[in-house]
């Protein structure tokens, strides 16, 4: 198993929608999550990060958070083509010496179709 | 503030050859990690220098190692080039306390 999964896509959504983009991980002891944007050809680039079970929200963004079912996702209303990109998912977790360890997801890409 | 620096940003290698990337995080980061990025593969993590200290380990072979220097900056080296090692190499910087990654525009290493 995958310590952090995510369905590669592609996830097509109409202008306007919502897309949904989704994420577990295996590590119960994971402690933050975060939510990264890559352009093609481009390096990520942070989104939203989340610690807390519930819903966080930035704008078009919601990240929601249920530890309890090892689960993350991403919410992005109004979704518009300039949002077609790849969103990786990131979990922090303790590693062996007291440190922390972040793992990627393999990405989900999004395409949003005018 | 100046983002994340990779250097250089395109490198084109012959199998058997060594390669040496460098990365100059965020101003006050100490904090430096290193991916490696292919479409099969995903973004896996290759290790993280703290204060000049390897802290963190991916599971890569021995040919891939790095350092960190006391002013933050970070360099990789990969050492008997594959065609397998052809991928974009990612690193990101964090701050004090901080969780959050900030990543540099990458160095593509092509192995021919």
């Amino acid at each position: 198993q995958k310590e952090v999964e995510q369905n590669s896509g592609p996830l097509s959504v109409p202008e306007g929608a919502i897309a949904s983009l989704n994420c577990t991980y295996s590590d119960r002891g994971s402690q933050s999550f975060f939510w990264y944007r890559q352009y093609s050809g481009k390096s990520p680039e942070l989104i939203m990060f989340i610690y807390s079970n519930g819903d966080k929200e930035d704008g078009r963004f919601t990240a929601q958070l249920n530890k309890a079912s090892q689960y993350v996702s991403l919410l992005i209303r109004d979704s518009q083509p300039s949002d077609s990109a790849t969103y990786l998912c990131a979990v922090n977790t303790p590693s062996p010496g007291g440190y922390q360890k972040v793992t990627f997801g393999i990405g989900t890409k999004l395409q949003v179709i005018p | 503030k100046a983002g994340v620096t990779q250097t250089p940003r395109y490198l084109i290698k012959t199998r058997g050859q060594q390669v040496t990337l460098s990365c100059s995080p965020i101003s006050g980061h100490r904090s430096v990690s290193w991916y490696q990025q292919t479409p099969g593969q995903g973004l896996q993590f290759l290790f993280e220098y703290f204060s000049e200290t390897q802290r963190n380990k991916g599971n890569f072979p021995g040919r891939f190692s790095g350092r960190q220097f006391s002013n933050s900056r970070s360099e990789m080296n990969v050492s008997t080039l594959e065609l397998g090692d052809s991928a974009l190499y990612l690193c990101a910087s964090k701050g004090r306390g901080a969780t959050e990654a900030f990543f540099g525009q990458g160095t593509r290493l092509t192995v021919v």
